[in-house]
């Protein structure tokens, strides 16, 4: 069974550090890992995509990495603003071979930007 | 704005109730996935829909329903309503394994 890590589950930062996230699984066999942020009672939203082919994706400040040997995801925020103030969550989509493509989430990691 | 759209947006049940949420994928979607969140937890996959035919389910009992329609949006039913259905309720649509594209979520409260 898939299980996904995240660590930490809450990091508070001033504003303009440069941060990282960090997501764990356990079986390597993924197709997809997405990273997605959450504010407060709103839904998700995508940030970044990468396809088990790929060991990063870059969107403007934020980079995430894949190493899926070691089942290992990070995604680093440059110079951090208020605004980036959100729950941050990993999912992978397990590889099943089939058309179920069901995403395993972590529990998050609360970010707060202070000004 | 990803494109998908749910209703309602809140609501209030008491328990032994039915509940349907709706949900309205994003255009040239075909695939359209339910989670449910609770409170300080991450999504749980509740089932998913590929061209009206639920082609795989997480571990929720079958009080636990839907639907796919032509146009491929989307119904969530849930029957006999519990004190822990209480929780977010998040539609996804995505062009099979592609990125998945969350709604806003509708937030169910049951008493």
């Amino acid at each position: 069974k898939q299980e996904v890590t995240q660590i930490p589950a809450a990091l508070s930062v001033p504003e303009g550090e440069n941060l990282v996230l960090n997501c764990s699984f356990t079986d390597s066999a993924i197709y997809n890992l997405q990273w997605f942020r959450q504010d407060p009672g709103k839904g998700l939203t995508s940030l970044l995509l990468i396809q088990s082919s790929q060991r990063e994706q870059t969107s403007g400040r934020l980079n995430a990495s894949l190493d899926k040997s070691s089942g290992r995801s990070t995604l680093y925020i440059a110079a951090s603003q208020p605004g980036d103030s959100a729950t941050y969550l990993c999912a992978v989509i397990p590889y099943s071979g089939g058309s179920n493509y069901k995403l395993t989430f972590g529990k998050g990691t609360l970010l707060t930007v202070n000004p | 704005e990803t494109g998908v759209t749910q209703s309602p947006t809140h609501l209030i049940k008491t328990r032994g109730q039915q509940v349907t949420l709706r949900c309205s994928s994003q255009s040239g979607h075909n695939t359209v996935s339910w989670y449910q969140q609770a409170l300080g937890q991450g999504p749980q996959f509740i089932f998913q829909y590929y061209r009206e035919e639920e082609n795989g389910r997480g571990n929720f009992p079958p009080r636990f329903s839907g639907l796919q329609f032509p146009n491929y949006s989307s119904e969530l039913n849930v029957n006999a309503l519990e004190l822990d259905d209480s929780a977010l309720y998040l539609c996804a649509s995505s062009l099979q394994a592609a990125e998945l594209f969350f709604g806003e979520g509708s937030r169910l409260t049951v008493l």
